[in-house]
């Protein structure tokens, strides 16, 4: 079965500098996607980075960007120059299809703190 | 166009009560899906609709759980004999075909039900 790890229940940083939030997961296919999901106090969901399993290049958004290890099943992402409205819940989620249905699975989440 | 909204946002339900909690998807969206947060979890997956076709319902936890999306637009998530474990977030998300498609799963702002 599918599983993601998030290790890290807490994280905190410092406005302007860099954090990275880690991620494994646990899959026997070869062509999958991943995702990071942010999700504010408000708790609205807001994809933040999506990366296809195929592809060797780390997907990047703005400050957002991922480093993802395909043989050891990692997928951190990393925020520069971190912002107050960072501040959230981060869940990193694999996507499963199968049998005409897909849904996500995630992970626990990081709170992720940002101080001024 | 608006984004996925949920009714009510707020609900709280005597121990027994049957509730029903609304999910309006993106318009145009032919995949919705509900998932269930325990507080301090991530979002767990209970089932898929593509169009009015529930095509996936192995996510609901008991037959207390119910979903259906009639006209493959609104969809209702109910809850019959609701019970103090039912207390979570209800999130809604929709997508715009099918998993196929492997598009990006866009979240409403969740529905927080709590028994007493």
């Amino acid at each position: 079965a599918q599983t993601v790890t998030q290790s890290q229940p807490e994280m905190s940083v410092q406005e302007a500098e860099t954090v990275t939030l880690s991620c494994t997961y646990d899959t026997s296919e070869s062509d999958y996607y991943l995702f990071w999901y942010k999700q504010p106090p408000s708790r609205q969901m807001i994809l933040v980075i999506r990366q296809e399993a195929y592809k060797q290049q780390n997907a990047t958004e703005n400050r957002f960007s991922v480093n993802f290890q395909k043989a050891a099943k990692s997928f951190s992402l990393k925020i520069s120059d971190s912002q107050l409205g960072d501040a959230a819940m981060y869940f990193c989620a694999y996507r499963i299809t199968q049998g005409g249905s897909e849904k996500l699975v995630f992970g626990k989440g990081t709170k992720l703190t940002v101080n001024p | 166009g608006a984004g996925v909204s949920q009714s009510p946002r707020y609900k709280v339900a005597k121990r027994g009560q049957d509730v029903a909690l609304r999910c309006d998807p993106i318009s145009g969206h032919v995949s919705l899906f509900w998932y269930q947060q325990a507080l301090g979890q991530g979002p767990e997956f209970l089932t898929y609709f593509q169009n009015e076709a529930q095509l996936d319902k192995s996510g609901l936890p008991s037959d207390r759980f119910f979903a259906e999306r009639p006209e493959g637009s609104v969809s209702t998530l109910k809850i019959q004999r609701t019970q103090q474990e039912d207390s979570a977030v209800y999130l809604c998300a929709s997508s715009l075909r099918g998993p196929t498609w492997r598009e990006t799963q866009y979240f409403g702002p969740g529905t927080r039900l709590l028994v007493l």
